[in-house]
């Protein structure tokens, strides 16, 4: 069972345009929600993240907008660039247990 | 993270045979997690381990896996008996405090297990 469902499965973006990728969960007991990014051969890194308590978050190029009502989430990437070609992966938490969307490959064409 | 330290970074099996995958968290990290990554999967919760005690296992096969997260040395993710089926990317990640609390997990550049 899938606890955070995630799509696309990929995404191809024209530089300077906007990425969008989208999570959804059930349970509302989880209460953060970070974004990582994966590069290839790498381990993933927290890019950003939220609770529940705030609607955004902005860092940079990069804003989470959460729904609490709706039980989703979704990663904004302004002005992409070839450099953030990578694979995503929200995930949301509770206590101790991290729980993973199935990734976005996100590839930015120059 | 590199200062989550995972080794080796490849290794090969054939079935039947062992495969021991060692963590070492980042200095000060006391949390250790272990995820399996197969593609188009993401990433899949194994096992949750603080010094000497397993908190949550319940992502972890029942038969040929265990781990252990010894007082002294890293952390090791153990397969018995492996199965092409065990082929992936084993990450290891660790954090500072409970995940809640400081909300950030720093994994590894992670194990390749190839089961032949």
């Amino acid at each position: 069972q899938q606890q955070v469902k995630q799509s696309p499965q990929s995404l191809i973006v024209q530089k300077g345009g906007i990425s969008i990728i989208n999570c959804a969960y059930e349970n509302t007991a989880f209460d953060y929600f970070p974004w990582y990014q994966q590069f290839p051969g790498k381990g993933p890194a927290l890019l950003i993240a939220i609770r529940p308590d705030v609607s955004e978050k902005k860092e940079g190029r990069f804003t989470i907008s959460f729904n609490k009502s709706a039980k989703q989430f979704s990663l904004h990437i302004m002005d992409s660039q070839p450099g953030d070609s990578a694979t995503y992966f929200c995930a949301a938490s509770t206590g101790n247990q991290f729980y993973f969307g199935t990734g976005t490959s996100l590839t930015v064409i120059p | 993270n590199a200062d989550v330290m995972q080794n080796p970074r490849h290794l090969v099996r054939r079935r039947g045979q062992e495969a021991r995958l060692r963590c070492s968290p980042m200095k000060g990290h006391s949390h250790v997690y272990w995820y399996r990554q197969l593609p188009e999967e993401g990433l899949k919760f194994m096992v949750y381990l603080q010094k000497e005690n397993i908190i949550d296992e319940s992502g972890m096969p029942k038969e040929r896996f265990s781990a252990e997260f010894p007082k002294e040395g890293p952390s090791i993710l153990r397969i018995q008996q492996v199965v092409r089926g065990d082929s992936a990317a084993y990450f290891c990640a660790s954090s500072q405090l409970a995940g809640w609390n400081t909300g950030e997990l720093f994994f590894g550049e992670g194990s390749r297990l190839t089961v032949l």
